[in-house]
């Protein structure tokens, strides 16, 4: 069974808006959260994090939101740019982590 | 540069050859792993190593065997592949704590095996 969960497959989203991933994760233990992105040919690539004890952490244009009575996180992308376009891994754990199966997301123009 | 190499590449091989993925880190990482990236599974653990001569199972370790003799290097050994063994194999490193620490990943290599 899936511990962490990114239900979607892929994400279409117009260049400039907002882009919106999200995933969830079943183990209530899980204390750190992570989100890489991975371009084609090329290995994945850590992107922002954020531990339990915060629900928001901002760089840039990417924010990651966490609800942990949902145990939920997202991602957001403002505003979406063409070089976004990839796929992303969300990964959830303690002193192990744990990633999801990913979300491509397409920027379209 | 900090970096992450694997060789080879890309490497297409017979059922039963034994090979070996080599990966190799220069920024003196405590922790090391080997992943396999398959489509609509994800990323998932074959083996980790949280500092020389010690190394553990992942989620998926059958089929394959590792070595930590020295701390930049984490060779992935295939002693007999399958077919089911064709994938996508990312080398990662980080500094102590596995977990918490970001990741550093190879490039990825790309085995077939036939």
């Amino acid at each position: 069974d899936q511990q962490v969960k990114q239900n979607s497959p892929s994400l279409s989203v117009q260049e400039g808006r907002i882009s919106i991933l999200n995933c969830d994760y079943t183990n209530s233990m899980f204390d750190y959260f992570l989100w890489y992105k991975k371009y084609p040919a090329e290995g994945p690539t850590f992107l922002i994090s954020i531990s339990s004890i915060k629900d928001k952490n901002e760089d840039g244009r990417f924010t990651v939101f966490l609800n942990k009575s949902a145990k939920h996180l997202s991602l957001h992308i403002v505003p979406s740019q063409p070089g976004d376009s990839a796929v992303y891994f969300c990964a959830a754990g303690d002193d192990k982590i744990i990633f999801g199966k990913g979300t491509r997301l397409h920027i379209l123009p | 540069e900090a970096q992450v190499t694997q060789n080879p590449r890309y490497l297409i091989t017979v059922t039963g050859k034994k090979l070996t993925v080599t990966c190799s880190q220069n920024m003196n990482h405590e922790y090391m792993s080997w992943y396999r990236q398959d489509p609509g599974l994800g990323l998932r653990q074959i083996y980790y190593s949280m500092n020389v001569e010690v190394t553990d199972k992942g989620d998926v370790p059958e089929g394959y065997k590792v070595s930590r003799k020295e701390k930049r290097n984490f060779p992935l050994i295939l002693e007999s592949p399958s077919p089911n063994q064709t994938s996508l194999y990312f080398c990662a490193s980080s500094p102590p704590g596995g977990g918490q620490e970001t990741q550093y990943f190879g490039p990825g290599t790309r085995l077939l095996v036939l």
